[in-house]
């Protein structure tokens, strides 16, 4: 158990439909970080907070969005979606900014998202 | 644009052996290199990180080395046992976060 969770585990929704999905870090840590992992894409890079302010951006799309509350907590937000966006998300967590300082990061065990 | 190659999606080995995966990068300049494994429909999880002034690292039956002239690190599992069937993945940090190469699927074969 890394520490970091993830809610839900499984979600189906519809095309067009939003979704919120939810991650609590390690405790202590300060960053999180969001990865798409697809069979044909591997583990994409999303987008990280620190201590409640975006740290760094990666490949995400316009229609989502996320942020990092005061309790360190942090949410994915998913929008408008498409059958392409049906992947596993991964939560991650470190105790700093992470790769830029050299830390690990700590995955959660992620969540399965299928649009239908 | 950076990319990182994994040299192989699928490699089966016999139990006992020493299993060897290759993590190619181009366009990059990465301060450390961190390996992870990873179960099926599980999170990654971390193993081992090399810094780019390091050749070498060592955990138990796991070796990592880090040759940024050839801008490649190599993965050793020795006396592989089916318990170590997973796949592995290749990440590279430095000023950017971490990146992901997609993996390459060991199965040690009893």
């Amino acid at each position: 158990d890394s520490g970091v969770t993830q809610t839900p585990k499984h979600l189906i929704t519809a095309t067009g439909q939003r979704v919120t999905l939810r991650c609590s870090p390690r405790s202590g840590d300060l960053s999180v970080y969001w990865y798409q992992q697809s069979l044909d894409q591997g583990l994409q890079f999303l987008i990280q907070y620190y201590n409640g302010e975006e740290r760094a951006k990666g490949n995400i799309l316009e229609r989502f969005s996320a942020q990092q509350f005061p309790d360190l907590h942090s949410e994915l937000n998913l929008s408008s979606l498409e059958l392409g966006d049906s992947a596993l998300y991964f939560c991650a967590s470190s105790p700093g900014q992470g790769a830029l300082s050299g830390n690990t990061i700590y995955f959660g065990e992620g969540s399965w998202l299928t649009v239908v | 644009s950076q990319k990182i190659e994994q040299n192989s999606e699928a490699l089966n080995i016999q139990e006992g052996k020493t299993a060897t995966l290759t993590c190619n990068y181009t366009n990059y300049s990465p301060a450390y290199l961190q390996w992870y494994r990873q179960d099926p429909g599980r999170g990654p999880v971390f193993l081992l990180l090399i810094r780019e002034n390091e050749k070498e690292k060592r955990k138990e039956r796991l070796k990592v080395t880090f040759d940024t002239t050839l801008k490649q690190s190599l993965f050793h599992i020795t006396a592989s046992q089916p318990a170590d069937s997973a796949t592995y993945l290749c990440a590279l940090s430095g000023n950017t976060p971490l990146v992901f190469g997609k993996g390459t699927r060991l199965s040690v074969i009893a």
